[in-house]
């Protein structure tokens, strides 16, 4: 079975600051990882996602995640973020597998203000 | 972009009543799956389903649970005995393969039990 700790339950930053959501994972065996976005009234959209090969892997609006195996983490970064960025965001994990269930963390509120 | 729709966004219902959360997945998608998130915790797994049948189910999803494709077009969620414990949202997610990076999800129902 696996786990994920997401220690921060909302993250305030002002626009243009650097942002890092924290995401660990515990898991007996290989892993895939994700980080889901949610905007207000909106579904989980998946933001990346972490599969095999870099262990760093980009998306398409500037977040950033690298996977260490080593720290069992999989963080979420951004340079500097927007007003829009605000959401919860939820890391997740799966066995390396393809087609086991999702295991979430609880989620990070991020709260951008001007 | 294709679309997992839920409906009601948001249901209240006394404790002891029956309810049904409605979801209709992307059209050509073949897997699907509840889960939910109880206030203040982690998004949870509770069954996926695969050619008219449950494939996999967690501990949650007890005999109170049980999920439906009537139509063509419909993934229902059927709760028979409401607990105030049910209160919680109610995200539906589909996949093409069943490959748990394919996922789509919904924007949820909430369901409050009073």
């Amino acid at each position: 079975a696996q786990s994920v700790t997401q220690l921060d339950s909302q993250v305030p930053v002002f626009e243009e600051a650097p942002v890092e959501l924290r995401c660990n994972y515990s898991s007996s065996v290989s892993v895939y990882l994700f980080w889901y976005v949610q905007y207000p009234n909106q579904g989980l959209q998946l933001l990346l996602k972490y599969l095999s090969g870099s262990t760093l892997v980009e998306s398409i609006n500037g977040f950033e995640a690298e996977f260490n195996k080593s720290q069992t983490s999989f963080h979420l970064r951004k340079p500097s973020v927007h007003i829009s960025d605000t959401a919860e965001y939820f890391c997740a994990v799966s066995e390396a597998s393809g087609y086991s269930t999702l295991t979430f963390g609880k989620g990070t509120m991020l709260l951008v203000s001007p | 972009e294709p679309e997992v729709t839920q409906t009601p966004s948001h249901q209240v219902t006394q404790m002891g009543q029956e309810v049904i959360l409605r979801c209709v997945p992307i059209s050509n998608h073949l897997y699907f799956y509840w889960y939910r998130q109880i206030l203040g915790q982690k998004v949870e797994f509770l069954v996926s389903f695969y050619n008219n049948e449950i494939s996999e189910k967690s501990e949650i999803f007890d005999d109170q649970f049980s999920v439906e494709r009537p139509d063509g077009s419909n993934f229902t969620l059927k709760i028979r005995s409401t607990k105030l414990e049910d209160s919680a949202m109610y995200f539906c997610a589909s996949s093409p393969t069943g490959s748990n990076y394919g996922y789509t999800f919904g924007s949820g129902t909430r369901l409050t039990v009073v």
